[in-house]
């Protein structure tokens, strides 16, 4: 089946520091990519996606590109707010059953910033 | 535009009890999917529906079930409440065909105690 891993956290940074979050995935097939972010009490919202090899999606000075390759969908941005404290998630959809639309989930990686 | 309605925000039941969770997709959505996402964790599938019927099912038992009526809206329902269904309920919806994500809505928190 499905699997998607990503760097545990937490992770505390600096404002205006360097971000990158780690994803690495498994899956049969071209599954889409996704970065969704959780913000404390409310659901989640996605922040970028990427639908094929060498896709570079990119919202808000995020950016991440999908790396068949590598099997890779790292999440980066170049300077951090404090507004960026949230919880991100790696997602992908695909399915190795053949069938589609099912988000298979990381577990999630909390991003702390401070002033 | 509204997006996705997910009633209620908050719920606290007994063990043994049942339990219904309702959302309202976004506007032009006829899928809906629905994940349970326990404190600390990443969410997990529980179920889809799209035309009325139950299209793809995660590891769920049986106690888990749903609906979806014409207006495309969904219920999930949990029989048996168990301490370990405590989580965060999360409804998602999308337009059939198009790879744009899914749009979740906030949430249904349920304790179980």
């Amino acid at each position: 089946g499905n699997s998607v891993t990503q760097m545990e956290g937490p992770v505390t940074l600096s404002e205006e520091a360097f971000l990158t979050i780690n994803c690495t995935y498994t899956a049969t097939g071209y599954p889409s990519l996704f970065w969704y972010v959780q913000y404390p009490g409310e659901g989640l919202q996605l922040l970028l996606k990427a639908t094929k090899a060498d896709d570079k999606g990119s919202n808000k000075g995020f950016e991440a590109t999908y790396r068949k390759e590598t099997t890779s969908f790292h999440l980066e941005k170049g300077s951090v707010q404090v507004s960026d404290s949230a919880v991100y998630f790696c997602a992908l959809e695909g399915d190795s059953g053949g069938s589609n639309y099912k988000l298979t989930f990381g577990k999630g990686t909390l991003l702390t910033v401070n002033p | 535009d509204a997006g996705v309605t997910q009633s209620p925000t908050h719920l606290i039941k007994t063990r043994g009890q049942q339990v219904t969770l309702r959302c309202s997709p976004k506007s032009g959505h006829d899928t809906v999917s629905w994940y349970q996402q326990a404190l600390g964790q990443g969410p997990q599938f529980i179920f889809q529906y799209y035309e009325e019927e139950e299209r793809q099912r995660g590891n769920f038992p049986d106690r888990f079930s749903g609906h979806q009526f014409p207006n495309y809206s969904s219920e999930l329902n949990v029989n048996a409440l168990l301490l370990g269904d405590s989580a965060l309920y999360l409804c998602a919806s999308r337009l059939t065909g198009l790879i744009y994500g899914y749009t979740f809505g906030s949430g249904t928190r349920l304790t179980v105690v």
